[in-house]
């Protein structure tokens, strides 16, 4: 059974670092990609960027280039989002999920979401 | 504002049949790039619905079709039932941004 296990929920305050994760499991891990995609309160789904463990291939979306960190462990089947430094409009859910085909395919399994509350 | 237009929302009574639209342009679903189509329940993480612009996943009810024609793409989904009340998003890839893009979103009432 695929599954994609997100880490639990965080609560940082503005200029503090994070890393949140997403763990595959039940498929082979360096065969998709797995994207990011960001859902802030009460809105809509964005694309934020997307990697492929097999080779660390990363493209991220024009909105979120320098903005965040895609990275992945590919022995321990793990993707990563990270910050280093949060600002209060990065509280959102965030979402794994992964991807055959990269930036043109449809994700086909979704994490459960890590929820990212930035406030002083 | 999204590069791909959905209307904010749709409403039919059971049993009927309600469509949504996903608008896009010469970068993205004129260009002949797939549309994908997402549920997301309240509460949970998002449901791929549709893929490749007509094809369902296994397990997801023939009630819910898609197509894509020029620039756009549509949702039906037929024998509304209470329990599709929901979000629906689309998805596709924008050559203008090199990176995938969704919908704003369409929320389904059901009445």
């Amino acid at each position: 059974e695929v599954q994609l296990v997100q880490s639990g929920a965080e609560v940082k305050k503005p200029g503090e670092s994070l890393k949140i994760s997403c763990k595959g499991s039940g498929y082979s891990f360096t065969s998709y990609w797995l994207g990011w995609v960001r859902q802030m309160p009460g809105k809509g789904l964005e694309w934020m960027g997307i990697i492929y463990p097999g080779d660390s291939d990363i493209r991220y979306s024009p909105s979120f280039q320098g903005q965040v960190t895609i990275s992945a462990d590919k022995s321990i089947s793990t993707a990563y989002l990270q910050w280093s430094s949060l600002k209060a409009s990065d509280t959102a859910m965030y979402y794994c999920a992964r991807s055959l085909g990269g930036v043109i395919a449809q994700f086909d399994y979704w994490g459960q979401g890590t929820l990212v509350t930035v406030s002083s | 504002q999204s590069v791909l237009t959905q209307p904010p929302s749709v409403s039919g009574a059971p049993g009927q049949r309600v469509t949504i639209s996903c608008t896009g342009s010469s970068s993205n679903i004129g260009a002949g790039y797939d549309v994908h189509w997402y549920q997301q329940l309240p509460g949970t993480a998002p449901k791929l619905l549709i893929y490749v612009n007509t094809n369902r996943p296994s397990g997801v009810p023939d009630r819910f079709s898609g197509s894509a024609s020029g620039a756009s793409a549509s949702l039906a989904i037929t024998g509304l039932q209470a329990e599709d009340e929901a979000d629906y998003y689309c998805q596709s890839y924008d050559s203008s941004l090199s990176g995938s893009i969704f919908g704003g979103g369409t929320k389904l009432t059901v009445l």
